[in-house]
């Protein structure tokens, strides 16, 4: 079974200044890491994904992540966030084909970005 | 390409009503999962069909379930609803279970 631990539920931040949500996950097999973005009254949007290959994933509006599989994290990262980021960010694993399409969720962090 | 449509966006119902949720994925997606999302408890897995079958089902009691058409279309229907039934519910496609899950807006239950 997987878990996935967000260890921030708030973040407040200014406009431009650096921002890092952190995400710690546990499996006993390989995982799949994806990155979620939700605006109020919205479904989920994907923000980025480590799927293979390279452990650093960048999205197109400027966030990164990182899969570290020693430390079993994969941290949010941007290093200056805008106004319009402010939203709820929810990191998820999966366990691939054997999972059978289930994504288990972190219990998400809100990103409030103030002027 | 549209994404994954879910209908209606809003729905109320009163406790022991039964209720149905429609969810349409991306074209070519054969997989469909389903998900609740509550203050309390999050965002939860309920289940998830692929070629009309269900292959895996989250912790929810049997008045959750669910169906999937040959056209890849998926339903799910709430019977004997509950207070604490109200919640986002989430659809979700993909194409295979190694890609990612695109989600549809959502359907807003609330059961009175």
């Amino acid at each position: 079974a997987q878990s996935v631990t967000q260890l921030d539920s708030q973040v407040p931040v200014f406009e431009e200044a650096p921002v890092e949500l952190r995400c710690n996950y546990s499996s006993s097999v390989s995982v799949y890491l994806f990155w979620y973005v939700q605006y109020p009254n919205q479904g989920l949007q994907l923000l980025l994904k480590y799927l293979s290959g390279s452990t650093l994933v960048e999205s197109i509006n400027g966030f990164e992540a990182e899969f570290n599989k020693s430390q079993t994290s994969f941290h949010l990262r941007k290093p200056s966030v805008h106004i319009s980021d402010t939203a709820e960010y929810f990191c998820a694993v999966s366990a691939g084909g054997t999972s059978y399409g289930k994504l288990t969720f972190g219990q998400g962090t809100i990103l409030t970005v103030h002027p | 390409k549209a994404g994954v449509t879910q209908t209606p966006r809003y729905l109320i119902k009163t406790r022991g009503q039964q209720v149905t949720l429609s969810c349409s994925p991306i074209s070519g997606h054969r997989s469909v999962s389903w998900y609740q999302q509550t203050p309390g408890q999050g965002l939860q897995f309920l289940f998830e069909y692929f070629s009309e079958t269900q292959r895996n089902k989250g912790n929810f009691p049997g008045r959750f379930s669910g169906r999937q058409f040959s056209n890849s279309r998926s339903e799910m229907n709430v019977s004997t609803l509950e207070l604490g039934d109200s919640a986002l519910y989430l659809c979700a496609s993909s194409l295979d279970p190694n890609t990612e899950a695109f989600f549809g807006q959502g359907t807003r239950l609330t059961v009175v």
